[in-house]
């Protein structure tokens, strides 16, 4: 059964760094998108990808945050200069064309020191 | 981002008996409601995305039913068995646009 993968499965990196998490969604997906779930709070939006660009972003997903999917395959979130409160899981997904369900990833959990 | 809520928030059931949870979301401007089972160090698992007022869907001994007017959904699970033990999150999809917003979930033990 196809499946949405990422990686690294968990990163620990220090205050100010850059970091790119990466997915490979299901490849007849065409909706992408990446949530994030801090510790003992709810899962959120940050942000969806279609047809190479960014559909919707929330208020959490600023300049610090981008997403390219640069080769078709990868879809990437990278993080600029990460802070403490960066720390989180973050999931990738891909939405099924014709029931609208979303496939998940297992998760990039980031640590941020 | 639509506020989602799910209650309660934890529920400990002895296997072999049947329960249920609820998920409230807003009701204007509704267009799918998802449920997702959550099992530690794995990814959350569709279960049903539902759409019509009245609908109800069934996987195995996992049921939903959904009314779409008073803005609730129900997660039934019938004779529980330790494998159902999960986090069930449900999520709510505007008609404005696809994103998921989610409640904290319901998290399911249970006891053999």
């Amino acid at each position: 059964e196809p499946e949405v993968t990422q990686t690294p499965s968990h990163q620990v990196t220090q205050m100010g760094q850059e970091v790119i998490l990466r997915c490979v969604p299901i490849s007849n997906h065409l909706y992408f998108y990446w949530y994030r779930q801090i510790l003992g709070q709810k899962v959120e939006f940050l942000v969806s990808f279609y047809n190479n660009e960014i559909s919707e972003k929330s208020e959490i997903f600023d300049d610090q945050f981008s997403v390219e999917r640069p080769d078709g395959s990868n879809f990437t979130l990278k993080i600029r200069s990460t802070k403490l409160e960066d720390s989180a899981m973050y999931f990738c997904a891909s939405r099924a064309i014709h029931t609208g369900e979303l496939f998940f990833g297992e998760g990039s959990r980031l640590t941020v020191l | 981002i639509l506020n989602v809520e799910q209650s309660p928030q934890s529920l400990h059931v002895q296997e072999g008996d049947s329960t249920n949870f609820t998920c409230s979301f807003p009701s204007s401007n509704f267009y799918a409601l998802h449920w997702y089972r959550w099992e530690t160090a794995k990814s959350p698992e569709a279960l049903f995305v539902m759409t019509l007022n009245g609908d109800e869907k069934k996987k195995g001994r996992i049921s939903a039913t959904l009314n779409t007017k008073e803005g609730y959904s129900y997660l039934y699970i019938k004779g529980s068995q330790p494998e159902d033990s999960a986090t069930y999150l449900c999520a709510s999809v505007g008609a404005n646009d696809y994103k998921l917003s989610f409640g904290a979930g319901t998290t399911v033990t249970v006891r053999a």
